[in-house]
């Protein structure tokens, strides 16, 4: 199975900040990666499809890029609401992997 | 509008057997790859299962041999059989519709199973 590792697991940022979380995958997967939000009690929406392309409806201060094995999700001016967990995922192999998620706290 | 919804969570014991259901509206059911997510309270995203347009499935080891998902295109359904439950399997069980090119783009909002004594 194709191993996906975030991080860091958590990190502090306030308003207006710039943040920046890495996703590896054990082996490479080309662009097939997606990253997801989640906020608590909700179920994840997609942010990022295919490495960097911006899922409709979602602000452009998301933005992903990579390919291979290292990725990378950026978030431009943190607004509050975009304090929650992401999670990259990779749908190059049939077996579904997860990343163990980046929790974005104040 | 596109919406999933996921039902028959609940209690087991342990060994038991339980069956979800997940009914699916507002795009053409047949046409998407469906996915079934779990999630640990507190914990990550595990996916479960996979079952494509033409009927293959896919499991990862943890629920392999146990678990079977099915699809009902008639029906606008999905559903996971889940054999031999465990208390590991404790979690909330998500309905995702996906496309490999394109995400995980619609989940439901889970169902969740307790599996205790």
């Amino acid at each position: 199975d194709i191993q996906m590792t975030q991080s860091p697991s958590s990190l502090s940022a306030s308003v207006g900040d710039r943040v920046t979380i890495t996703c590896r995958a054990s082996q490479s997967i080309g662009s097939f990666l997606n990253w997801y939000q989640q906020k608590p009690a909700k179920a994840p929406k997609l942010l990022i499809y295919t490495s960097s392309n911006l899922q409709s409806g979602v602000p452009s201060r998301f933005s992903g890029s990579g390919s291979g094995t290292d990725f990378t999700l950026t978030i431009t001016s943190l607004q509050p609401e975009d304090f929650a967990t992401y999670y990259c995922q990779q749908s190059y192999s049939t077996q579904v992997t997860f990343g163990g998620g980046t929790k974005v706290e104040i | 509008d596109v919406q999933l919804v996921e039902s028959g969570g609940g209690l087991v014991q342990p060994g038991g057997s339980l069956r979800l259901s997940c009914a699916a509206s507002g795009f053409t059911f047949s046409s998407y790859d469906m996915h079934w997510v779990r999630q640990v309270p507190g914990k990550g995203l595990e996916w479960v299962s996979n079952i494509g347009t033409a009927g293959d499935t896919y499991y990862p080891d943890s629920v392999k041999g146990r678990f079977t998902i099915s699809r009902e295109n008639a029906k606008n359904s999905l559903y996971l059989q889940m054999n031999s439950l465990r208390a590991g399997d404790t979690a909330v069980y998500y309905c995702v519709r996906a496309v490999v090119l394109y995400g995980m783009d619609v989940w439901g909002q889970g169902t969740t199973v307790i599996v205790s004594s």
